[in-house]
């Protein structure tokens, strides 16, 4: 199946900064990817999907000035956590969608202290 | 939209058992319908698929069937072996690139040896 990659793998960082998640397709073009977070034992939620080209689109509770998405390729789309705090700690994964499946990145956990 | 449920949420069998996981989806428009394996801190890996043209699906020890009228599909996993320990997520959707997947609510799976 399709690679998706992303990075970082871990990250640690204090309340009230920024982070940027990165997920890329290594072998193929994504027109469209998705974010979710998981938390433990808990199933994937989605967060927003993220258009090549286009603005991404959130679901509902989620809020896009705290978590900015940009699908600047076809290859490359990025979610940046702003203004980090405690509760946004969790496990960000993103997807890259073909033509029938969804390929997973491996995942960000993000511990916010 | 489409909603999807699982269970049951955790079942334990015994080495060499089988275990079966369903999925109820509400959207008679969803037309394929993945199954993925997580293991603690890793991405999803698709394990089987099956699309609404098909019935029945079977790869090994794992099998998928599908009840369009009824609108649920199963996971059947036969042996079971230790490594199978995992969540399982079913999910639905239509197979047309870019759509969303909906996700079941993942159910823990533990075989004991």
């Amino acid at each position: 199946g399709a690679v998706v990659s992303q990075h970082p793998s871990w990250v640690i960082c204090k309340s009230g900064t920024s982070v940027k998640i990165e997920c890329r397709s290594l072998d193929f073009q994504a027109t469209t990817m998705f974010w979710y977070r998981q938390f433990p034992k808990k199933s994937l939620m989605l967060m927003a999907t993220s258009n090549e080209g286009s603005k991404a689109t959130y679901e509902q509770g989620v809020e896009k000035d705290k978590f900015l998405i940009n699908h600047a390729s076809l290859t490359l789309s990025t979610l940046t956590v702003t203004s980090a705090h405690p509760e946004d700690s969790s496990f960000y994964i993103c997807s890259a969608s073909g033509k029938y499946e969804q390929y997973f990145g491996p995942g960000t956990r993000l511990t916010v202290t | 939209g489409e909603n999807v449920e699982q269970h049951p949420s955790t079942l334990s069998v015994q080495e060499g058992d089988s275990a079966v996981i369903k999925c109820t989806y509400s959207d008679s428009a969803s037309n394929y319908f993945p199954w993925y394996k997580q293991e603690l801190g890793k991405r999803p890996q698709l394990i089987i698929d099956i699309r609404s043209n098909v019935g029945e699906k079977k790869d090994q020890r794992i099998a998928v069937t599908l009840n369009k009228t009824a609108k649920h599909f199963s996971l059947h996993i036969t042996e079971t072996q230790p490594e199978d320990s995992a969540v399982y997520f079913c999910a639905a959707t239509t197979s047309n690139t870019g759509n969303q997947f909906y996700f079941g609510t993942g159910t823990s799976l533990t075989v004991i040896p």
